[in-house]
């Protein structure tokens, strides 16, 4: 099947830096993309839907100036956690959707983020 | 908005036997229904979808089953391997570019030798 990569796959990082975290799709271009945040033993949920060359649209209650995203080109987005807190510590996943496919989504892998 | 509804959260199975996860959606307009396998700290692997033009998929041990009249999907996995033992997530969606992907809240699967 397609491809997503993510990176890195974990990362620590103190309270009050911000780290970034990139989603790459290696065989198919994607205009679209999309941001999961998981808690363990939960379900994934929707942060945000980032389409190439334009902003990104967020869920409900996802602060846009905490989780920046972009999505720069057809292969590439990235989750910048902006003064990250340790509630911010989760386990974040990305997918990207194969117009070329069936609109089939595929995801990265995902980027454990801890803040201490 | 769509809402999927999942169930059983749990299941336990001896290797051999069968294991069914059933789940439930609302928007009557979804007409794309994935379902994913996700292994302890890693990201969900597609494993067998369905479109509402079809009633029945299957590829190997894995079958999924349609009603859009009840509005409900199941996953079927046949002679369970404890390999299996992972969570599985169903999702439901309008197949249009640039909609994401509603889930239900995933079945922990357990298949014990």
């Amino acid at each position: 099947g397609a491809v997503v990569s993510q990176h890195p796959s974990w990362v620590i990082c103190k309270s009050g830096t911000s780290v970034k975290i990139e989603c790459r799709s290696l065989d198919f271009q994607a205009t679209t993309m999309f941001w999961y945040r998981q808690f363990p033993k939960q379900s994934l949920m929707l942060m945000a839907t980032s389409n190439e060359g334009s902003k990104a649209t967020y869920e409900q209650g996802v602060e846009k100036d905490k989780f920046l995203i972009n999505h720069a080109s057809l292969t590439l987005s990235t989750l910048t956690v902006t003064s990250a807190h340790p509630e911010d510590s989760s386990f974040y996943i990305c997918s990207a959707q194969n117009r070329g496919s069936g609109n089939t989504i595929y995801f990265g892998e995902g980027s454990w983020l801890t803040v201490v | 908005g769509e809402n999927v509804e999942q169930h059983p959260s749990t299941l336990s199975v001896q290797e051999g036997d069968s294991a069914v996860i059933k789940c439930t959606y609302s928007d009557s307009a979804s007409n794309y229904f994935p379902w994913y396998k996700q292994e302890l700290g890693k990201g969900p692997q597609l494993i067998i979808d369905i479109r509402s033009n079809v009633g029945e998929k299957k590829d190997q041990r894995i079958a999924v089953t349609l009603n859009k009249t009840a509005k409900h999907f199941s996953l079927h996995i046949t002679e369970t391997q404890p390999e299996d033992s992972a969570v599985y997530f169903c999702a439901a969606i309008v197949d249009q570019a640039g909609t994401a992907l509603i889930f239900g809240k995933g079945t922990t699967l357990s298949v014990s030798s």
